[in-house]
């Protein structure tokens, strides 16, 4: 059984298109993540939403948007590629209960030509 | 603004020796600070995690040690094997989990 799913795994495309990553988890958790991994192995949180509500929300330019449908997905959207946003992608989920100890998905690798 | 480091970008050691890794931060002491290990082109898994309250905490051949004076957290792998070669991170957990840091990893080699 897959704990947290990410789709697709490899993301080729073009700049100025329009992307999704879809992420789910079968934990039960009740917070989700989205990182960015850069080239440097560098992780950097991008949103987390607890219950569906916006927790987290760092620096990240709005062509990225994050959307909840419900406890166990998390999906996110990008607007407008930039070769900039090549990177690898990972969701993660967590509960309050156990310290955030967070659970990551295999990761998206997006190349942005 | 909140900084952490872990001491060194790579860790080469003999097997059967220990390993330690270190992290230190800034400003304000974490609610958590978690270990996870990372292998090439897959996603970070949790091994371990100290409250600020704590000063020691044990799993297996792992141990982690939080001392909130000097701002640093050490990792220890003791008996190390060639199967504990990857790259290990360190993750700032404020309260309610509304500011997550991570740093930027040592990669530990451990040779036969």
């Amino acid at each position: 059984d897959t704990a947290v799913s990410q789709t697709p795994k490899y993301l080729v495309t073009q700049m100025g298109n329009d992307k999704s990553i879809k992420c789910e988890q079968n934990l039960g958790h009740d917070t989700m993540y989205w990182y960015k991994q850069d080239s440097k192995k560098f992780l950097k949180i991008m949103f987390s939403y607890n219950n569906k509500e916006l927790i987290i929300n760092e620096t990240v330019p709005n062509r990225f948007s994050p959307k909840s449908p419900d406890k166990a997905h998390l999906n996110l959207h990008i607007n407008s590629l930039e070769l900039g946003d090549s990177a690898v992608y990972f969701c993660a989920s967590s509960s309050r209960g156990s310290a955030y100890e967070q659970y990551f998905g295999p990761g998206t690798r997006l190349t942005v030509t | 603004s909140q900084k952490i480091e872990q001491n060194s970008e790579a860790l080469n050691i003999q097997e059967g020796k220990t390993a330690t890794l270190t992290c230190n931060y800034t400003n304000y002491s974490p609610a958590y600070l978690q270990w996870y290990r990372q292998d090439p082109g897959r996603g970070p898994v949790f091994l371990l995690l100290i409250r600020e309250n704590e000063k020691e905490k044990r799993k297996e051949r792992l141990k982690v040690t939080f001392d909130t004076t000097l701002k640093q957290s050490l990792f220890h792998i003791t008996a190390s094997q060639p199967a504990d070669s990857a790259t290990y991170l360190c993750a700032l957990v404020y309260s309610s989990a509304s500011k997550i840091i991570f740093g930027s990893g040592t990669r530990l080699s451990i040779r036969p």
